[in-house]
């Protein structure tokens, strides 16, 4: 059984550049999320695709981000103009749809020197 | 404003023991919830959910109990082992009755420790 796999494990960049990261979620799940988590908190909701549909945003999510899912299977989540707040661990969760559990990849650590 | 909060940062317990983790909410529109538990590195790892329209949900040592007019559910490990040892989270969702499915909400988590 393959779960959610993410590329980069690691990443570290300098403020200002941009930096792109990609989920690959469980093949038959058509529902994908990002989240971002930092320390001492819980993961927080970024965004979320059904299919290739980019259904719901969060406020977290500003307009230097964005997220793809150009044909309903791997997903791209973009930074741009990187800010020392953006360090985190950013997250990717698929599930099958309604009622059903979401489950993760292990994440990409952003490091912004 | 948190909306899901889990107040205890750690818990200890002894091997064996039942592990009782807890829970509380404040979004009524939260209808479906589950527990993670995340080792160092990793990312999240589902455990167990509940719907609104069940008060208990069981699967081998994990229980979970939804009490919704109190807005609280709990996470029972019985019995508790060494590698239960991780840090726990809560998560709701408000997606079911909304007709889609939401991002989860998650609390700050609980560092449980399992004590031989």
């Amino acid at each position: 059984d393959t779960g959610v796999s993410q590329n980069p494990r690691h990443k570290i960049t300098k403020r200002g550049q941009n930096v792109t990261f990609r989920c690959d979620p469980i093949s038959e799940h058509n529902r994908l999320y990002w989240y971002r988590q930092t320390l001492g908190q819980g993961p927080e909701f970024l965004t979320y695709f059904q299919n290739e549909a980019q259904l719901e945003k969060s406020r977290l999510l500003s307009d230097r981000f964005s997220a793809e899912r150009p044909k309903g299977s791997f997903s791209t989540l973009e930074i741009q103009r990187t800010e020392q707040g953006d360090s985190a661990m950013y997250l990717c969760a698929s599930s099958l749809g309604q009622f059903s559990p979401q489950h993760f990849g292990d994440g990409t650590r952003l490091s912004i020197l | 404003d948190q909306q899901v909060k889990q107040n205890s940062p750690s818990l200890s317990v002894q091997e064996g023991r039942i592990s009782i983790l807890n829970c509380d909410y404040t979004n009524s529109m939260f209808d479906y919830f589950l527990w993670y538990k995340k080792y160092p590195a990793e990312g999240p790892t589902f455990l167990i959910s509940i719907s609104s329209i069940k008060d208990k949900n069981e699967d081998g040592r994990f229980t979970v109990f939804l009490n919704k007019s109190a807005k609280h559910l709990s996470l029972h490990i019985v019995p508790s082992q060494p590698g239960d040892s991780a840090v726990y989270f809560c998560a709701a969702s408000a997606g079911v009755s909304g007709g889609g499915a939401d991002g989860l909400t998650f609390g700050k988590g609980t560092h449980l420790i399992i004590q031989p």
